[in-house]
């Protein structure tokens, strides 16, 4: 079935500790990409977007995403979280299948940043 | 402020009640989405409608039923819920060819 997995429900980082977290998804064809975050009470926003080119995109706030085709993955990173980045982030794709707009999420990965 | 705007924020309903939940979007967009977040689980696509069409019904029951009269406005009739359905109902619009998705603040609703 098509889908997309986010491997990590929960993380818990220090400040200034490196975050990676994986996206897989399962569908065949041209996909636009995406990674959104959520705030504690708040909506959910675009953190950043892949639709083609450069594989490695850099969205807001110091995060970057790179899309590897081969591995059918767009893993988020930064190098350095701060406690404002504590959220809930869900990895999106946009297949292109009948031309329509069909986004589908993954689970969502809760990140706890501590002081 | 998204361009998306959903009301009621908040809505307590009986299960014998009929209410319905509405969106607007003012981004030009042609796609609207309905999506439900539960606690615990992941972010379930609803309904989606391109120009005012339906193209995805994501198996959901008939206690809901959407509406969309333009590209601008989509609705969501509710009736007989039951109290699983209890979840933030979140609206989205996007634009035509895979564009990404501007979302609403949603609506939590408890159906007691």
């Amino acid at each position: 079935a098509q889908s997309v997995s986010q491997h990590n429900h929960h993380v818990i980082l220090s400040e200034a500790a490196s975050l990676e977290l994986g996206c897989n998804y399962s569908y065949g064809g041209t996909v636009n990409l995406f990674w959104y975050v959520q705030y504690p009470g708040q909506h959910l926003q675009l953190l950043l977007k892949y639709f083609s080119g450069d594989p490695l995109v850099k969205g807001i706030k110091g995060f970057e995403a790179e899309f590897i085709k081969s591995k059918f993955s767009f893993n988020l990173r930064k190098p350095s979280v701060q406690w404002s980045d504590t959220a809930e982030y869900f990895c999106a794709v946009n297949p292109h299948s009948g031309g329509y707009n069909k986004l589908i999420f993954g689970a969502g990965t809760r990140l706890a940043v501590h002081p | 402020e998204t361009g998306v705007t959903q009301t009621p924020r908040h809505l307590v309903m009986g299960m014998t009640n009929k209410k319905s939940l509405k969106c607007e979007q003012h981004l030009g967009h042609n796609a609207m989405y309905w999506y439900k977040q539960s606690a615990k689980k992941p972010l379930e696509l609803m309904f989606v409608y391109n120009f005012k069409e339906q193209t995805e019904n994501n198996s959901v029951p008939s206690r809901f039923s959407p509406e969309c009269p333009n590209s601008s406005h989509l609705f969501l009739h509710l009736h007989t819920l039951q109290p699983e359905d209890s979840a933030l109902y979140l609206c989205a619009s996007s634009q035509d060819g895979g564009g990404y998705a501007f979302f609403g603040q949603g609506t939590r609703l408890t159906v007691v």
